[in-house]
């Protein structure tokens, strides 16, 4: 079954720096988003991304974050300086089509911000 | 705006009963239901969905929701739970083409 695959799995950043995020969506997926789950707490959405723009956004998806489709295949989150609070569980997730109709989520990339 | 309630943070329950976890949503458009299970460590699956038609939706390994609009409702249910059952369960709303909310979850803690 074709999967979301998101590297690495787990990344330790000093507050402050930057960091990217590594997704590499399924392949004839057109929709592509970010979600994150701080510990403990609810998945939020952050950013969606269709037809090589962003179709969405959140409150949280502030100046410091950026997506980007830099060769067709991989799909990237950026944050540029690094915050405590950026401490999470980020998933990457692609589908046919949008809201929800067969999303597939990755495994998750844990950022830890100290 | 859409939002998603999952009143119970955690329910645990023995190996082979019943159980039945809660979630009831808000929107003033049509909804799209889902509910994702997160294994330790592991990423969100999709358990089941509800999209049209039947409002009785199953999956694979046995569990149902009913979808019910009157009551903004759309509970999992399993008649029978197995220790592997334990998991974080995310119900999740969306109203088409737009992204989905989820509920701040619960856990199904399983004990023999």
């Amino acid at each position: 079954e074709p999967e979301v695959t998101q590297t690495p799995s787990h990344q330790v950043t000093q507050m402050g720096q930057e960091v990217i995020l590594r997704c590499v969506p399924i392949s004839n997926h057109l929709y592509f988003y970010w979600y994150r789950q701080i510990l403990g707490q609810k998945v939020e959405f952050l950013v969606s991304f269709y037809n090589n723009e962003i179709s969405e956004k959140s409150e949280i998806f502030d100046d410091q974050f950026s997506v980007e489709r830099p060769d067709g295949s991989n799909f990237t989150l950026k944050i540029r300086s690094t915050k405590l609070e950026d401490s999470a569980m980020y998933f990457c997730a692609s589908s046919t089509r949008g809201g929800g109709y067969g999303y597939t989520f990755g495994s998750g990339t844990r950022l830890t911000v100290v | 705006a859409q939002s998603v309630t999952q009143l119970d943070s955690q329910v645990p329950v023995f190996e082979e009963a019943p159980v039945e976890l809660r979630c009831n949503y808000s929107s003033s458009v049509s909804v799209y239901l889902f509910w994702y299970v997160q294994y330790p460590n592991q990423g969100l699956q999709l358990l089941l969905k509800y999209l049209s038609g039947s409002t009785l939706v199953e999956s694979i390994n046995g569990f149902e929701a009913e979808f019910n609009k009157s009551q903004t409702s759309f509970h999992l249910r399993k008649p029978s739970v197995h220790i592997s059952d334990t998991a974080e369960y995310f119900c999740a709303v969306s109203s088409g083409f737009q992204k989905l909310v989820f509920g701040t979850g619960t856990r199904l803690l399983v004990s023999p």
